[in-house]
């Protein structure tokens, strides 16, 4: 059974570009969520998607976006990249239909921007 | 009021020690206290967690304590391994929300043989 994946593992981008992630949720989850964890410091919560609709938000710009397909999975967009914007980039997912509080974690998607 | 505090920033432990690392929160909605364990290179795991009806929940060498009228909560890792080497957070989150995790700033806990 394969858990969250995410692609690409790595990514380097220079300032204003734009970038696209993509996640894979875990078989039988219907909920992903995205986090941006930067170097030391704990993952922060940028939103959820749910039934193809962004469900919650955390305090990021407008400049994060994202989209979920039928399939569930998901892409995280980020326009007019910042220095501040590298960082490691999660994917999370769980089961909401059933009702599990259990939160699943990829492995995430190294951003550098220069 | 959506922070969760954590301590110690690192820690070094001994092979066979108790590994003890503590949170604290002030939203008193939160109702799920997940920790996480993460490795260099990989996404953090759920490792055990506990709701604040529980004061203390123990699966095999970790056990966390939950104090709710001080709220806070502890991870305690008894006959810590080399293997447990990581970073760990605690985190918290609403039933309303569990997709949205407040995460401490994490501990890195170094076991040494």
């Amino acid at each position: 059974d394969a858990g969250v994946t995410q692609s690409p593992t790595h990514l380097i981008k220079t300032r204003g570009q734009q970038v696209t992630l993509r996640c894979s949720p875990k078989s039988g989850h219907d909920t992903v969520s995205w986090y941006q964890q930067a170097l030391g410091q704990g993952p922060q919560f940028i939103f959820q998607y749910y039934e193809e609709e962004e469900r919650q938000r955390g305090n990021f710009p407008d400049r994060f976006s994202g989209h979920q397909f039928p399939n569930y999975s998901s892409e995280l967009n980020v326009n007019a990249l910042l220095l501040g914007d590298s960082a490691l980039y999660l994917c999370a997912s769980r089961s909401l239909w059933g009702a599990d509080e259990k939160l699943f974690f990829g492995s995430g998607t190294q951003l550098s921007v220069l | 009021q959506q922070q969760v505090k954590q301590s110690p920033q690192s820690l070094i432990v001994q092979k066979g020690g108790i590994s003890i690392i503590n949170c604290a929160y002030e939203n008193t909605a939160f109702d799920y206290f997940p920790w996480y364990q993460q490795f260099p290179g990989k996404g953090p795991a759920l490792l055990i967690a506990i709701r604040p009806d529980v004061s203390e929940k123990k699966e095999g060498r970790f056990t966390i304590s939950f104090n709710k009228s001080a709220k806070q909560f502890s991870l305690h890792i008894m006959d810590s391994q080399p293997g447990d080497s990581a970073t760990y957070f605690c985190a918290a989150s609403v039933e309303t929300s569990y997709d949205k995790v407040i995460f401490g700033p994490g501990t890195s806990l170094s076991v040494i043989p």
